[in-house]
């Protein structure tokens, strides 16, 4: 399995706090993304990165900010959460961005109240 | 319209039986193919990518067709362990994947 690993696993705040999810990749991968998958959406892409600093929006960047400052880091923030934003969210790499299978991590539960 | 359309099923065979997974997708400029599958509760995993001239591993055969923008996946004898979520999954010209919602397989004993 590739190395990636998300940080928390599960979550819940309250309606209008911050929140930043973590992925960690030890693979050296270039590119990185972050998904939410919500009943009946499937998987949803919200930002991506190509490499160190540079992000672009995904299809439901809305609500979400993201920074990359290392390689094997790329964070995931939501200024201030809202209940829309309950979902599952993934994160997952790849070496050469959609000319290649990209690796998911193991996901992070988020419920807000 | 969708960029990547599957049927949701849920798709319910005996042990054994072979099953086919259909996928179209909208943009003739995409160039990679994949099929995934995720477990119920878990991350999506890696099946098997979709070459122009078909390709084969083990019980599953993927097949492309770019002049329909068709995708297709075959299992043959299925087991318990195949039952899953199939995603249907095209790379286009930009740095992103486009997932399908998914095809739900439930193979009973």
């Amino acid at each position: 399995d590739a190395g990636i690993t998300q940080s928390p696993r599960h979550k819940v705040t309250e309606t209008g706090t911050p929140v930043t999810l973590r992925c960690h990749q030890t693979e050296n991968h270039r590119y990185m993304y972050w998904y939410r998958q919500d009943p009946g959406h499937g998987l949803r892409l919200i930002h991506y990165s190509y490499g160190v600093k540079d992000t672009d929006k995904g299809e439901v960047s809305d609500g979400y900010s993201v920074s990359r400052s290392k390689t094997e880091d790329f964070l995931l923030t939501l200024e201030s959460a809202t209940s829309s934003q309950t979902s599952v969210y993934f994160c997952a790499i790849s070496e050469r961005g959609a000319r290649d299978e990209q690796y998911f991590g193991p996901g992070t539960r988020l419920t807000v109240t | 319209r969708k960029e990547v359309e599957q049927d949701p099923g849920p798709f319910n065979v005996p042990e054994g039986a072979t099953v086919a997974f259909n996928c179209t997708y909208s943009n003739s400029a995409s160039q990679s193919f994949f099929w995934y599958r995720q477990d119920c509760r878990k991350e999506p995993k890696l099946l098997m990518s979709v070459y122009s001239s078909g390709n084969e591993d083990g019980r599953f055969t993927a097949q492309l067709n770019r002049a329909s923008q068709y995708i297709s996946l075959l299992i043959r004898d299925s087991k318990l362990s195949d039952s899953a979520t199939y995603l249907c999954v095209v790379g286009g010209a930009t740095n992103k994947l486009i997932f399908g919602t998914g095809t739900l397989l439930a193979v009973q004993p």
